[in-house]
């Protein structure tokens, strides 16, 4: 089985400022970790994606994020925030399976302060 | 290229109302899925099809049909509508079933069950 956890169903951050959403995740596979991005009254939008090779995985608009396997993290960060940031984040994981098994969080939803 | 539409984009049916909501994909996937979203809970997998002619279930499945009759829709239907299928539902495509393979999704739809 696996799972995720997104730490803070709300983060707010001046605009300029470092973002940093949190992912934590279960997986009795190696995983395939997304980032995904809704912004209001859209659909998903994928950020980035850890599947193998390089850790640190740099996404669309600015974002990357690290795949660290001992902390079963995979945290997103932006080190200027912009007010067009703001929306839902969704972190979700797939095992080595088939991508049927892609399980998400339950969502962090980012404000940017102006 | 539309990539993923969804039809109707919003719809209020009464408790025991039927419909059906209509996925397509213009990207020669063979796998689609069907999500609904509920606040706090993230996305949660409703069915799947790993091609034509072919479904399965998913985390949710209960008081849902789908068909695909065709490689470039898959259709969700609900035969006696609940206050409880309120929710926004949201259709996705991937080439393939690999765990990496990124999924794509649809603009979704807002159905209120009165």
């Amino acid at each position: 089985a696996q799972s995720v956890t997104q730490l803070g169903s709300h983060v707010s951050v001046s605009e300029g400022a470092l973002v940093l959403l949190r992912c934590n995740y279960s997986s009795s596979v190696p995983p395939y970790l997304f980032w995904y991005v809704q912004y209001p009254n859209q659909g998903l939008q994928l950020l980035l994606k850890y599947t193998t090779g390089a850790t640190l995985v740099k996404g669309i608009n600015g974002f990357e994020a690290e795949f660290k396997k001992s902390e079963t993290s995979f945290h997103l960060t932006k080190p200027s925030a912009h007010m067009s940031d703001a929306a839902e984040y969704f972190c979700a994981v797939s095992g080595s399976g088939s991508a049927r098994q892609l399980t998400f969080g339950s969502g962090t939803q980012l404000t940017v302060l102006p | 290229n539309a990539g993923v539409t969804q039809t109707p984009k919003f719809r209020v049916l009464k408790t025991g109302q039927s419909m059906t909501l209509l996925c397509a994909q213009d990207m020669n996937h063979e796998y689609m899925y069907w999500y609904r979203q509920d606040p706090g809970m993230g996305l949660r997998l409703i069915h799947y099809s790993v091609g034509e002619g072919t479904t399965a279930k998913g985390e949710v499945p209960d008081g849902y049909n789908v068909s695909r009759l065709k490689k470039q829709n898959f259709l969700l239907g609900l035969e006696s509508a609940a206050p409880s299928q309120t929710s926004v539902y949201f259709c996705a495509s991937s080439y393939g079933g690999r765990g990496s393979d990124t999924q794509y999704f649809g603009p979704g739809t807002r159905l209120t069950v009165l």
